[in-house]
């Protein structure tokens, strides 16, 4: 089946400090969504991307949906201890009902 | 506007036994999806509802069955319990439309198998 790349897999950094991760594909995506999960929780909708190109804000994430349609990024300016979380980039295809997540990248912030 | 809800937050169970989990959808979304994550895993979507039938599937046995109900919450059940069902249950909805991949999540249910 379909399956995502996530990279990296887990960040080390220190507060303040910018974030940057990615998703990739080999099959064109419909539609391309960031979610954090903090440890026992359900995932938490970030942004959502939905044409070719598009670049979106969220306060102090920004994320892009790739000309390509097969990639997507998720960068987080100056980090702040609570975001602090695994985030995970899915995605749909042509024709799918389902979500295909990545397989996440876990962040951790030194203060 | 309440998000989505689900129930119970934990649940204990033998192998063998069944066990029915709940969904209640965010307000004015109709479609309700399943998903299963392992630890240390991505969630793997089970199946999908959409007024009151299932729509698309995931690559799970029958065992694992659901229900949407005409206030468009779901229940999901899984019969004969294994082991490796030990997982984070989660249930996401979304509006009708073009929006209609645009998933929220619930906390999720806890099951463990033992």
């Amino acid at each position: 089946g379909q399956q995502l790349n996530q990279s990296p897999q887990s960040m080390f950094i220190q507060e303040g400090e910018d974030v940057s991760m990615n998703c990739t594909s080999s099959s064109i995506f419909n539609t391309w969504l960031w979610y954090k999960q903090d440890p026992g929780e359900g995932p938490v909708l970030l942004i959502a991307l939905y044409k070719a190109g598009e670049l979106t804000s969220n306060g102090r994430l920004t994320a892009q949906f790739g000309i390509t349609r097969k990639d997507s990024f998720l960068n987080i300016s100056a980090s702040i201890p609570s975001d602090v979380g695994i985030y995970f980039c899915a995605g749909t295809y042509q024709g799918a009902q389902k979500l295909v997540f990545g397989q996440g990248t876990r962040l951790t912030i030194n203060p | 506007e309440t998000g989505v809800t689900q129930s119970p937050t934990h649940l204990i169970k033998t192998r063998g036994q069944q066990v029915t989990l709940r969904c209640s959808s965010q307000s004015g979304h109709n479609t309700v999806s399943w998903y299963q994550q392992a630890l240390g895993q991505g969630p793997q979507f089970i199946f999908q509802y959409y007024r009151e039938e299932e729509n698309g599937r995931g690559n799970f046995p029958p065992r694992f069955s659901g229900l949407q109900f005409p206030n468009y919450s779901s229940e999901l059940n899984v019969n004969a319990l294994e082991l490796d069902d030990s997982a984070l249950y989660l249930c996401a909805s979304s509006l009708p439309g073009p929006s209609t991949d645009t998933q929220y999540f619930g906390p999720g249910t806890r099951l463990t198998v033992l």
